[in-house]
């Protein structure tokens, strides 16, 4: 089965320092992209970064950034100088490549940034 | 500004009725596809439609229906036999070359 873990259900981190929220997946198959989306309070889901597979270089955004385990199915993001507006639930997802496009997603990390 | 439109934005369903969600993109995407959101337990997939005039069972399809008559539109229909329909629902589409996905604002859906 493919699956997504994110083991950390919530966080909190004081506005301007850093914090990583950590994703495991499980699949057999070898080519797929792997995403970080952000839903606030809005509901609306926004990408923050994606990295694809056969990529060995982490993908960097502006303020994040991942960490790229393939061999060990890892995919955490690091978000820098945390703003207040980037308390969200967080989800770490992936898609194979050619099967649908199906993308399976993780339960989400509700992150809370404190004045 | 391209996009997608779900509607309504807020839903309210007796027991023992059907309800149908819509969803519209104007983005010229081929596939689209249906999500459940509940708390704790992340987006889980209904239903999904690569093409025109076809689709598949996503893990939760039991309960839905779906129908794909044309490329913008891919309206999700919650049946009766549903037993817990109350929760929030997202259509996403995609665009065939990258793997880049945009989801509409969601439906809220609650049986009363």
């Amino acid at each position: 089965a493919q699956t997504v873990t994110q083991s950390q259900p919530e966080m909190s981190v004081q506005e301007a320092e850093t914090v990583t929220l950590s994703c495991t997946y499980d699949t057999s198959e070898n080519n797929y992209y792997l995403f970080w989306y952000k839903q606030p309070p809005s509901r609306q889901m926004i990408l923050v970064i994606r990295q694809e597979a056969y990529k060995q270089q982490n993908a960097t955004e502006n303020r994040f950034s991942v960490n790229f385990q393939k061999a060990a199915k890892s995919f955490s993001l690091k978000i820098s100088d945390s703003q207040l507006g980037d308390t969200a639930m967080y989800f770490c997802a992936f898609v194979i490549y050619n099967q649908g496009g199906k993308l399976i997603f993780g339960q989400g990390t509700e992150l809370s940034v404190k004045p | 500004d391209g996009g997608i439109t779900q509607s309504p934005k807020y839903l309210f369903r007796k027991e023992g009725q059907n309800v149908t969600l819509s969803c519209e993109q104007n983005l010229n995407h081929d596939a689209m596809y249906w999500y459940r959101q509940d708390p704790g337990q992340g987006l889980r997939l209904i239903y999904y439609s690569q093409i025109v005039n076809d689709f598949q069972k996503g893990d939760i399809a039991e309960g839905y229906s779906v129908s794909r008559e044309k490329k913008e539109s891919f309206p999700l229909t919650v049946t009766s036999a549903q037993k817990n329909p109350t929760a929030f629902y997202l259509c996403a589409s995609r665009r065939d070359s990258n793997y880049g996905y945009t989801f509409g604002s969601g439906t809220r859906l609650t049986v009363v």
